[in-house]
């Protein structure tokens, strides 16, 4: 497998604009995961999504982020507009979980890092 | 106070050390995760455990429940063991609340 495939790798764009992430988990797996890393933050998790549901989004900024999980194979994370203090490297994880107590591990995509002028 | 503590936050060593990474939290967890991130940015788990010891290579981490602690040993440390070692918890079913790392440099 080829592992959590994120796109684009690296993003540049002004304040203001819309900015949307790709990724895509491992064929199979049932859950997804966005995290943002930040110098000041480390590593936060945006929202989590099981069989395409989100069930968590309480670690989303605020309205301008959106994310949506169409099919099994394929998630989205919008910003807009985006801003300054949105800079910050995003990372996508699969993992396959039982549920409940399981000790699945997570698989991370390379991330995609984002600088907003 | 941080609900996942890791110390040192920073760490030098030359090559051939032993090396031990601490992370302790504070809150309920199903298990927990050590993960790497080397310079280039990627992240890889290297362990999840939930009780016990697992051995992996050079790396060794454990865990105790009751006193809410655990630690990564890295034996015979190598330059390319050079990265930052990130502590995370799981809670709920399964999300993550993560340490702030330690950064750990190895000298030739």
């Amino acid at each position: 497998d080829a592992g959590v495939i994120q796109s684009p790798r690296h993003e540049v764009t002004e304040m203001g604009q819309e900015v949307t992430l790709r990724c895509k988990p491992i064929s199979g797996h049932d859950y997804l995961f966005w995290y943002r890393q930040t110098m000041m933050r480390g590593l936060e998790l945006l929202i989590y999504f099981n069989n395409n549901v989100p069930i968590d989004d309480s670690g989303m900024p605020e309205d301008r982020f959106s994310a949506k999980m169409p099919n099994a194979s394929f998630s989205t994370l919008k910003i807009q507009p985006s801003e300054p203090r949105d800079s910050a490297v995003y990372f996508c994880a699969s993992s396959l979980t039982a549920g409940g107590y399981s000790t699945d591990t997570q698989y991370f995509g390379p991330g995609t890092r984002l600088t907003v002028l | 106070k941080n609900e996942v503590e890791q110390s040192p936050q920073n760490l030098t060593a030359q090559e051939g050390e032993f090396i031990t990474i601490n992370c302790s939290y504070s809150v309920g967890i199903s298990a927990l995760h050590w993960l790497q991130q080397h310079p280039g940015g990627g992240i890889v788990s290297l362990f999840m455990l939930s009780s016990g010891k697992k051995k992996h290579g050079r790396l060794i981490a454990t865990i105790n429940i009751q006193e809410k602690h655990s630690s990564l040993h890295i034996t015979a440390s190598h330059p390319r063991d050079s990265a930052v070692y990130i502590c995370a918890v799981k809670v709920d079913t399964d999300k993550l609340i993560f340490g702030t790392g330690t950064r750990l440099q190895v000298f030739p």
